[in-house]
Parts: structure tokens; C-alpha cells; sequence
């Protein structure tokens, strides 16, 4: 079974700077995705940024990037230029090929950006 | 295109009521996915399901839980007899039949058991 693990459950950032969520993933599979999912106070489940586990380019969208080491199990959100609307529960999932749509979760950072 | 719709979005139901949850996937999605958030956690995996199947009900809860999506209409999380315990967000997803892209989330059906 796979799990994720997010160590930070709160992180704070003042606007326009950077600030980096940890997560960290135990599985034995090599053929796999991993995303970050944004959860504003809506509750909205929405799709951050995604990552094939085969390709070694680090995925980039816009203002967020991820930092992905597969040998450490790594994959950490960096966002940049932060803004008052990243305020939300970060969420790092994972998914095994080829169940797609089933994923396993961390347990959430609370990011709040301060103006 | 719109996206998956829940509803509704708000339930709220007494201990020993049922709850029957729904969810329409996107056009063209024939895969859906339910999930269970409790209050400070992340989302837990209950089920997948195609039409008119079940594929994996490895987070189904054994007793008082089950899930169907019918040939014709939305996909149904039906808890029967309710417990405080069951109070939590109830998340569907849904992806199209390829097997390698992510799935698209609901806007979550919130469940108060009072």
C-alpha cells in the first residue's frame, strides 16, 4: 500500500515571497503520478500541478513548481510570488497506474499568506 | 462542459436516517470515485466504479455503505443508518476511459448527522 506524508500541517508566507510544502511518499511501484491539489475554504478539490513519475523534468505551471526526487521519494510545491488566493489546504496525492482517478492523499498543509 | 455536479451539497440527517449522496460525472467520463474527507484529514479512497460496476471497493466501509452508477443516471453513495461518525465531506470524481490522466472532483456533498 502507498502512503504520503505531509510533515508541515500549517505554514505561513508573506505576500510575494516563496514558500515550500514537503511531502514525502512510500511505494514500491515505478509507474506512477503524483499531484498537488488546492482546497480553498469552497472545498473545491483543485488540480495544482501533476508529475509522471518516468519523466525527470520537474513540472512547472506558472507560479508553482514541484521539485521531484524519485529515488528519495520526494516531491515538494514550490510557489513563488505568493498571493492573498493561494490561501487554502494543500493537498499531495498519489496514483498508481493503471487505477487511474484512485489516489492516496497526505493529510493537508494549511498555507495561509499574510498581506 | 460542465463539471461534476454533486448535490447536495449540504445534508443534514438524524442518527438512523438514510443519506443518499449523488454524483454526474463530466460528459464523456464513464469512471467515477468516491471519496470520504473527515474534519482535518485528507481525502480517504472509498470507491470506483464504471457503469454499472464496481471496480475496487477497498475503502467501502463494510456495513450501512454502498455505491452504485446505473447505466442511465447519476452515481449514488447511499449510507443507511447513520451515525455521528458518518459526519464528513463526500467527495466524486470522474475520468474519462483512459487510464492515465487524473480525475476531476465535485464540489464535495457536506454530511451532518445530528
Amino acid at each position: 500500500a502507498q502512503t504520503v506524508t505531509q510533515s508541515q500541517p500549517e505554514m505561513s508566507v508573506q505576500e510575494a515571497e516563496t514558500v515550500t510544502l514537503s511531502c514525502t511518499y512510500d511505494t514500491s511501484e515505478s509507474n506512477y503520478y503524483l499531484f498537488w491539489y488546492k482546497q480553498p475554504p469552497s472545498r473545491q478539490m483543485i488540480l495544482v500541478i501533476r508529475q509522471e513519475a518516468y519523466k525527470q523534468q520537474n513540472a512547472t505551471e506558472n507560479r508553482f513548481s514541484v521539485n521531484f526526487q524519485k529515488a528519495a521519494k520526494s516531491f515538494s510545491l514550490k510557489i513563488s510570488d505568493s498571493q492573498l488566493g493561494d490561501t487554502a489546504m494543500y493537498f499531495c496525492a498519489f496514483m498508481k497506474l493503471p487505477n487511474a482517478g484512485k489516489s492516496t492523499f497526505g493529510d493537508g498543509t494549511t498555507l495561509t499568506v499574510k498581506p | 462542459n460542465a463539471g461534476v455536479m454533486q448535490n447536495p451539497r449540504h445534508l443534514v440527517r438524524r442518527r438512523g436516517q438514510e443519506a443518499r449522496l449523488r454524483c454526474s460525472p463530466m460528459k464523456g467520463h464513464s469512471h467515477v470515485y468516491w471519496y470520504r474527507q473527515l474534519p482535518e484529514e485528507g481525502l480517504k479512497f472509498m470507491v470506483y466504479l464504471q457503469k454499472e460496476n464496481i471496480i475496487d471497493e477497498s475503502g467501502m466501509p463494510k456495513e450501512r455503505f454502498s455505491a452504485e452508477f446505473p447505466k442511465e443516471g447519476p452515481s449514488i453513495l447511499r449510507i443507511q443508518q447513520v451515525v455521528r461518525g458518518d459526519s464528513a465531506a463526500y467527495f466524486c470524481a470522474s475520468s474519462p476511459p483512459s487510464v492515465d490522466t487524473e480525475a476531476f472532483f465535485g464540489q464535495g456533498t457536506r454530511l451532518t448527522v445530528v
